[in-house]
């Protein structure tokens, strides 16, 4: 069974640009979460998708963005890139009737803003 | 929000030490996880533990959730250990949203 996967592995983009990263979950589930992980600091919640739907958001500003489509994959869009976006962008998947909600993470997208 | 603070924040050990990191958390929660996050940033799920204890080889974990807190042992250290631990937990069902502890940083030496 596939795990979660990530692309691109890494993107170098410069101040004011825009990124899009993709996350595709392990089948079967339907939640897909987006943390940030600036470099040597801890997880920061981002987005969690489920059945189509942004169901919570962390406390980051309105250009950070996503989606999730009807395959349940997930794209996350960065507008007007600042230095500070630069970090490991880490998606994760669950399948939220489980009882169990276990998450699964994928191997994370490196950011580089110039 | 819920806080979840870990400690020690870093930890070197001798290889085939034991460990035993600490995760406070200040609310109750219904799901809480340890994970492992090698030195390439892949996280690997260690635990699915809200309660009780669970034991998977070298590796043993106990939650008492009463008093808001979670241990997770690694006995006989070996250096593919190093790296970051973290805990995650979340609040009441349709609030999914791990948050994260600060996390603890382990370096085993050969």
């Amino acid at each position: 069974e596939a795990g979660v996967t990530q692309s691109p592995t890494h993107l170098i983009k410069t101040r004011g640009q825009q990124a899009t990263l993709r996350c595709s979950p392990i089948s079967g589930h339907t939640s897909v979460y987006w943390y940030q992980q600036a470099l040597g600091l801890g997880l920061q919640f981002l987005l969690w998708y489920d059945e189509g739907e942004e169901r919570n958001r962390g406390n980051f500003p309105p250009r950070f963005s996503g989606r999730q489509f009807p395959n349940y994959s997930s794209e996350l869009n960065v507008n007007a890139l600042e230095l500070e976006d630069s970090a490991l962008y880490l998606c994760a998947s669950s399948q939220q009737w489980s009882g169990a909600n276990v998450l699964t993470f994928g191997a994370g997208s490196r950011l580089t803003v110039l | 929000g819920i806080q979840v603070e870990q400690s020690p924040p870093d930890l070197i050990l001798q290889e085939g030490a034991n460990s035993t990191l600490r995760c406070n958390f200040s609310d109750s929660v219904n799901n809480l996880q340890w994970f492992h996050q090698n030195p390439w940033g892949q996280l690997i799920n260690l635990f699915y533990i809200p309660s009780g204890t669970k034991q998977n080889g070298r590796l043993s974990a106990t939650t008492v959730a009463t008093e808001r807190y979670s241990l997770l042992y690694i006995s006989s250290s070996q250096t593919t250990d190093s790296g970051v631990y973290f805990c995650a937990v979340s609040l009441n069902f349709g609030n999914e949203k791990l948050t994260f502890g600060t996390g603890t940083r382990l370096t085993i030496i050969p």
